[in-house]
């Protein structure tokens, strides 16, 4: 059976420094893993996605994923916060069973950034 | 493509009536899905169409919800009677489900309030 576990509810961090927010997934087949960010009061917009090609995963305002299959694990990097990056991050896990997509979303993780 | 569209972006009602939120999808994507986002139980899966066919409703609350699906490019969740427990933001999200990347796509969201 599926399941996403965001390991941090909130974090916090100062502008400029690097940011990690953690996910573990269980999947009984090769999942697709994604990472969504929502702004306050805004829809949830796709930052990166991982669907078994390189386990590097680059994605939009320079966020990153490493896949990691060992330690069933897909967080999500980035080397120097900005601003405009508070917002609330959700890992997503989907994959496909008996013709149907399942699509399995994390708790979430509010992102502060100190200024 | 101009993305998913919701409307209405808002909605105030009070308890007892009738609310209809409507969906748009982006053309060319074959499955469908409406969340309900609120503070205390996060993001939750409703309803989810593939080919215009409910798949998996076993998310929609009770008999007061139901949705419709009539064609590829035309979706609504409705609400009768709406209840102050309704209130939510509601997301339509569709996505082409049957190719390697079937990451979903999220509308603006309706702030539904029901007084």
């Amino acid at each position: 059976a599926q399941s996403v576990t965001q390991l941090d509810s909130h974090v916090s961090v100062s502008e400029g420094t690097p940011v990690l927010l953690r996910c573990n997934y269980s999947s009984s087949y090769s999942p697709s893993l994604f990472w969504y960010v929502q702004h306050p009061n805004k829809g949830l917009q796709l930052l990166l996605k991982y669907t078994s090609a390189a386990t590097l995963v680059k994605g939009i305002n320079g966020f990153e994923a490493e896949f990691k299959k060992s330690e069933t694990s897909f967080h999500l990097t980035k080397p120097s916060a900005h601003m405009s990056d508070a917002a609330e991050y959700f890992c997503v896990v989907s994959e496909i069973n008996s013709g149907t997509y399942k699509y399995i979303f994390g708790t979430g993780t509010r992102l502060k950034v100190l200024a | 493509d101009a993305g998913v569209i919701q409307s209405p972006r808002h909605e105030v009602t009070e308890m007892g009536q009738e609310v209809t939120l409507r969906c748009k999808p982006i053309s060319g994507h074959n499955s469908l899905f409406w969340y309900r986002q609120t503070m205390m139980r996060g993001l939750e899966l409703l309803i989810y169409f593939n080919n215009n066919v409910p798949i998996d409703d076993s998310g929609m609350p009770e008999d007061r919800f139901s949705a419709k699906m009539p064609n590829a490019s035309f979706s609504t969740l409705k609400i009768q009677p709406s209840e102050p427990r309704d209130s939510a933001v509601y997301f339509c999200a569709s996505s082409w489900a049957g190719g390697t990347y079937n990451e979903q796509f999220f509308g603006p969201g309706t702030r539904l309030t029901v007084l």
